[in-house]
């Protein structure tokens, strides 16, 4: 059974910093991986997309990167900010079910960046 | 913008009644899905559904079941609450085919008395 695993599971950072979150999972067979935002007590937001096919996104100051056959990604953050602060998971789709189950999540990276 | 929108932020309910959890999408997505959310177990897939009427268990049925008798409706329904299923639950929905991406709701925080 697919497992994902998000280290570290917090991380507190001083604002401009540039960081990185990773994600592991342990079957390669993905159709994609996703990165997500979660704000205290509230819903996921989605941040990326990365079809399993593509090595890389971006949007802003945010990189992600995927590595299939080793079975790592990782969300890239550049000059963070205090209003980053969230938590952030990973999740992905795996090959059984044509693509109709749900994803597979990560525990998530509870990041804080200090002002 | 696409929109999963969940019927209540906040829910109190007693042990042993019926409830409902509602979800309604308006991007026209063949595939929802429901979810709860834990301190330190992450989200744990409980039902999903990719076509109207159709359903699939997920990792944790057990004490659920749902309905979708529309398309942009997917319902949560708990047969007869428990505590331990207080919880956060989310729903998220995705287009069919296997490149597409998921969208969440904003949660309904539920508690169990």
């Amino acid at each position: 059974k697919q497992e994902v695993t998000q280290i570290p599971a917090a991380l507190s950072v001083p604002e401009g910093e540039n960081l990185v979150l990773n994600c592991s999972f342990t079957d390669s067979a993905i159709y994609n991986l996703q990165w997500f935002r979660q704000d205290p007590g509230k819903g996921l937001t989605s941040l990326l997309l990365i079809q399993s096919s593509q090595r890389e996104q971006t949007s802003g100051r945010l990189n992600a990167s995927l590595d299939k056959s080793s079975g790592r990604s990782t969300l890239y953050i550049a000059a963070s900010q205090p209003g980053d602060s969230a938590t952030y998971l990973c999740a992905v789709i795996p090959y059984s079910g044509g693509g109709a189950d749900g994803l597979t999540f990560g525990k998530g990276t509870h990041l804080i960046i200090q002002p | 913008d696409v929109k999963v929108t969940q019927s209540s932020r906040y829910l109190v309910k007693r042990t042993g009644e019926k409830v409902f959890l509602e979800c309604v999408q308006d991007m026209d997505h063949e595939n929802m899905f429901w979810y709860r959310q834990d301190p330190g177990l992450g989200l744990r897939l409980i039902y999903f559904s990719y076509d109207v009427k159709m359903k699939e268990k997920g990792d944790i049925p057990e004490g659920y079941s749902v309905s979708r008798e529309k398309k942009e409706r997917f319902s949560l329904i708990l047969e007869s609450a428990s505590t331990n299923q207080t919880s956060m639950y989310l729903c998220a929905s995705r287009l069919g085919g296997v490149v597409t991406e998921a969208f969440f709701g904003q949660g309904t925080r539920l508690t169990v008395v």
